[in-house]
């Protein structure tokens, strides 16, 4: 099946730093989202991003689908930013319905 | 708009005991997914659904069961609970003629076997 790998695996940023998270996956993707998972464990939608680029507020993602990979930048970064944040894809062949998830990268953003 | 709803959020069961846990949705979603996640983990799909009155099987479906006899619902069962059960359980709806085929998640229901 289709392997999705998220790096870093952990990020440590100070208040106001910027960084860039990476989704890498082996295989053609129908879809694919990008989650943060909060503290308190709650999954919150932050883009649905097949391809192309998305921008919304400190947050952007650019997919590019040919060469099998996403980018989820963040800017000026706030300690409310820190959990986890986890990319997710569809894989493209053989009519799976089913969504994959990268093992997530673990932010903490110290105030 | 409630979204996906998980009932409930949190279960402690006995080694043995079963339990049913159920997820509802209110955007008129085809597709219907359980995932767990384990500690330092990712989710993992368990059982997924394309439509009423279908299922499938995901990456773990062992000791699990699910129905969806309504559109808007789906159930996942635990007919004989294990230690090795105990995790965090996600339901996510998703594919609608507004929506698309972008995933929204309930709140997670906390289970633990003890």
């Amino acid at each position: 099946g289709i392997q999705v790998e998220q790096s870093p695996p952990d990020l440590i940023l100070q208040e106001g730093a910027n960084s860039t998270l990476r989704c890498n996956f082996s295989d053609s993707v129908n879809n694919l989202q990008w989650f943060h998972q909060n503290p308190w464990g709650q999954l919150i939608n932050l883009f649905y991003i097949p391809s192309g680029t998305k921008q919304n507020g400190r947050l952007s993602a650019t997919t590019v689908a040919t060469e099998r990979y996403s980018l989820l930048y963040i800017s000026s970064s706030q300690t409310t930013d820190s959990g986890v944040y986890f990319c997710a894809v569809e894989p493209g062949r053989g009519g799976s319905f089913k969504t994959i998830f990268g093992a997530g990268t673990r932010l903490f953003v110290k105030a | 708009n409630a979204g996906v709803t998980q009932t409930p959020k949190f279960r402690v069961l006995k080694t043995g005991q079963s339990m049913t846990l159920l997820c509802a949705q209110d955007m008129n979603h085809e597709y219907m997914y359980w995932y767990r996640q384990d500690p330092g983990m990712g989710l993992r799909l368990i059982h997924y659904s394309v439509g009423e009155g279908t299922t499938a099987k995901g990456e773990v479906p062992d000791g699990y069961n699910v129905s969806r006899l309504k559109k808007q619902n789906f159930l996942l069962g635990l007919e004989s609970a294990a230690p090795s059960q105990t995790s965090v359980y996600f339901c996510a709806s998703s594919y609608s003629v507004d929506t698309g085929a972008e995933a929204f998640f309930g709140q997670g229901t906390r289970l633990t076997v003890v």
